[in-house]
């Protein structure tokens, strides 16, 4: 079966780093996803990684180890806004766009 | 430019009706597919439409649940004869083939609620 694990709840303090853990064990692997969504909001797309290493976009950063089935998402310099939820999303079919497979979520709260 | 539109954004019904809840994907869009978050649950495939090719029907939970996409654009997601668990927030999301890593904008979702 599919499975993405990833921690349910994060605390950490404005201005900090945190780091997101996502473990996943799929059929098949072609690409890993990270998405931020707000309470209320629909998923907006973070990060994308189908190799290994570390992809980096402003205060956002993910890693990817195919061998270890292992990923992060690195934030820094927290933002309150920062509070929110983080996806995890594996596409594990060939061929171009289809769909996902979801974990459940890490919801950051960012604290003073 | 626009973005997934969905609507209604809230339904409330009691166990027993038809819903029917109604995408609108980004234009040109060829991929379109319906998700749904139940509480504490992670997003759960259930439909994918991508240009003219049959739809992929494999995450669908029951034979209750159907969707069609009409002209390769607008898509309905119908659940006949609602229960109680089929309360949760169903998201639709569409994507472009190809864009870099084959992003998936999603829409606000629909809260749907059986009473």
């Amino acid at each position: 079966g599919q499975n993405i694990d990833q921690p349910t709840e994060m605390t950490a303090t404005e201005g900090a780093i945190v780091q997101i853990n996502c473990t996943y064990q799929t059929s098949g692997f072609n690409g890993l996803f990270w998405y931020q969504q707000h309470a209320g909001e629909a998923p907006t797309f973070l990060s994308y990684n189908v190799l290994d290493g570390l992809e980096e976009k402003g205060r956002f950063s993910s890693f990817l180890s195919r061998s270890k089935g292992y990923s992060y998402l690195l934030l820094k310099e927290l933002q309150m806004k920062d509070s929110a939820s983080y996806l995890c999303a594996v596409r594990d079919q060939q061929g171009g766009n289809t769909p996902l497979v979801f974990g459940k979520g890490t919801r950051l709260s960012v604290i003073a | 430019g626009a973005g997934v539109s969905q609507s209604p954004s809230n339904k409330v019904t009691e166990k027993g009706k038809d819903v029917e809840l109604r995408c609108d994907p980004i234009s040109g869009h060829t991929a379109l597919y319906w998700y749904r978050q139940s509480l504490g649950q992670g997003l759960e495939f259930l439909i994918y439409f991508q240009g003219n090719s049959a739809p992929d029907k494999s995450g669908l939970p029951s034979d209750r649940f159907s969707a069609e996409r009409t002209g390769g654009s607008v898509s309905t997601l119908t659940i006949q004869r609602t229960q109680q668990e089929d309360s949760a927030v169903y998201l639709c999301a569409s994507s472009l083939d190809p864009t870099p890593g084959y992003e998936q904008y999603f829409g606000p979702g629909t809260r749907l609620t059986v009473t």
